[in-house]
């Protein structure tokens, strides 16, 4: 079954500092891969996803992540951290065929300093 | 212009009572699911339906009833409430069954149970 590992529970920057949310997947088929936010006590907002093509891909807010097989990573990055970045982020991945299901990581809190 | 919107927002009800959470989405998908968040901000499937028909029904207490009247509403009623159902309960809706599409989100529905 797939599973996602988001390393680090909570991660805590300096305004202006690089932003490194990691996480690891563990199907031996590359999955579809997805980073969500959710801002306190709102939905989850899709940041970016990865599906084939591109392995390093782009989304809202100026976030973006690369795709790497050999490591079976998608760890989201930003040069920046703003402190409207503070939020819980979730990688998700899901897998082709027929399993449907999207298998979230635990989340990690992004917390911004000023 | 809400694209998933769930009610209520909130609810606090007694153990054993039985309660139902509605989730309509206007963004012409076929297909909905149910998600779990814990007290620890955990994500769990819980049903997908695709066109009224279920296809994922993960490994959820009988007292969990889904019912999609249409391909724009799922529900979720919930008979015989207990402490461990505290939690948000989250409606996401993705334009078909396809792996590589994204999910949107609604803004979840707190549940309490006294």
């Amino acid at each position: 079954a797939q599973s996602v590992t988001q390393l680090g529970s909570h991660v805590s920057v300096s305004e202006g500092a690089l932003v490194l949310l990691r996480c690891n997947y563990s199907s031996s088929v590359p999955p579809y891969l997805f980073w969500y936010v959710q801002y306190p006590n709102q939905g989850l907002q899709l940041l970016l996803k990865y599906t084939t093509g591109a392995t390093l891909v782009k989304g809202i807010n100026g976030f973006e992540a690369e795709f790497k097989k050999s490591e079976t990573s998608f760890h989201l990055t930003k040069p920046s951290a703003h402190m409207s970045d503070a939020a819980e982020y979730f990688c998700a991945a899901k897998s082709g065929g027929s399993n449907y299901k999207l298998t979230f990581g635990k989340g990690t809190l992004l917390t911004v300093n000023p | 212009d809400t694209a998933v919107s769930q009610t209520p927002k909130y609810l606090v009800t007694q153990m054993g009572n039985d309660k139902s959470i509605k989730c309509e989405q206007n963004l012409g998908h076929d297909t909905m699911y149910w998600y779990k968040q814990d007290s620890k901000k955990f994500l769990k499937i819980m049903f997908s339906y695709n066109n009224k028909e279920l296809i994922i029904n993960e490994t959820v207490p009988n007292r969990f009833s889904p019912k999609s009247p249409d391909k724009a509403h799922l529900n979720l009623h919930i008979n015989s409430l207990e402490l461990g159902d505290s939690a948000v309960y989250f409606c996401a809706s993705s334009q078909d069954r396809a792996p590589s599409n994204e999910q949107f989100f609604g803004p979840g529905t707190r549940l309490t149970v006294l």
